[in-house]
């Protein structure tokens, strides 16, 4: 059972465009939600994080929306760049070490 | 700061041979982390050892196993492999703290299967 759940599985964007991923999980346990960036050939880094106390963060160009009554999260990119071309993993923990990934989403940004 | 390594970054075996795959996490972390990532599937957790010893393991079967030295870098030994073996193996390491809040991965080791 996937515990949290991502869509959609591609994105493609033209630049300038701003890129939505979104991404559902159940267990009310969850309590901070981390978004992954991964480049072809690299390991996933961190991103951008948040807590479900607030129901926005945002880094540059990079937002998180949180909406924890429906227990949906997404992460919204602006003015998307062809150098955000990767695939993004949203995830949930609960607990010590209970993480969860999403499935993923191909983001490509069309110059 | 030198950041997770992992050896080799790529691997050609054949069906039914062993493989072991490396890894060093940051100096100072404690916590690794095995995932792998088929083609066009998420990461899939694998093993996490902590101070030496196996933490937790995902639904994979015995063939997958592997250690933790006592300078906290970490092996991951396949057994038996398989065509669908074939993916990515991440290693990540984290500082002992929540998992996934302070995560850090390495590029992973290639693993093909013919």
């Amino acid at each position: 059972q996937q515990q949290v759940k991502q869509s959609p599985q591609s994105l493609i964007v033209q630049k300038g465009g701003i890129s939505i991923i979104n991404c559902a999980y159940e267990n009310t346990a969850f309590d901070y939600f981390p978004w992954y960036q991964q480049f072809p050939g690299k390991g996933p880094a961190l991103l951008i994080a948040i807590r479900p106390d607030v129901s926005e963060k945002k880094e540059g160009r990079f937002t998180i929306s949180f909406n924890k009554s429906a227990k949906q999260f997404s992460l919204h990119i602006m003015d998307s760049q062809p150098g955000d071309s990767a695939t993004y993993f949203c995830a949930a923990i609960a607990g010590a070490n209970n993480l969860f990934f999403g499935t993923g989403t191909r983001l490509t940004v069309i110059p | 700061e030198a950041g997770v390594t992992q050896s080799p970054t790529h691997l050609i075996k054949t069906r039914g041979q062993q493989v072991t795959l490396r890894c060093s996490p940051i100096s100072g972390h404690t916590s690794v982390y095995w995932y792998q990532q088929a083609l066009g599937l998420g990461l899939q957790f694998l093993l996490w050892y902590d101070e030496g010893e196996e933490r937790n393991r995902g639904n994979f079967p015995p063939r997958f196993s592997g250690r933790q030295f006592p300078n906290y870098s970490s092996e991951l030994n396949v057994n038996a492999l398989e065509l669908e073996d074939s993916a990515l193996y991440l290693c990540a390491s984290s500082p002992g703290d929540r998992v996934g809040e302070k995560l850090f991965f390495g590029s992973g080791t290639q693993l093909s299967v013919l």
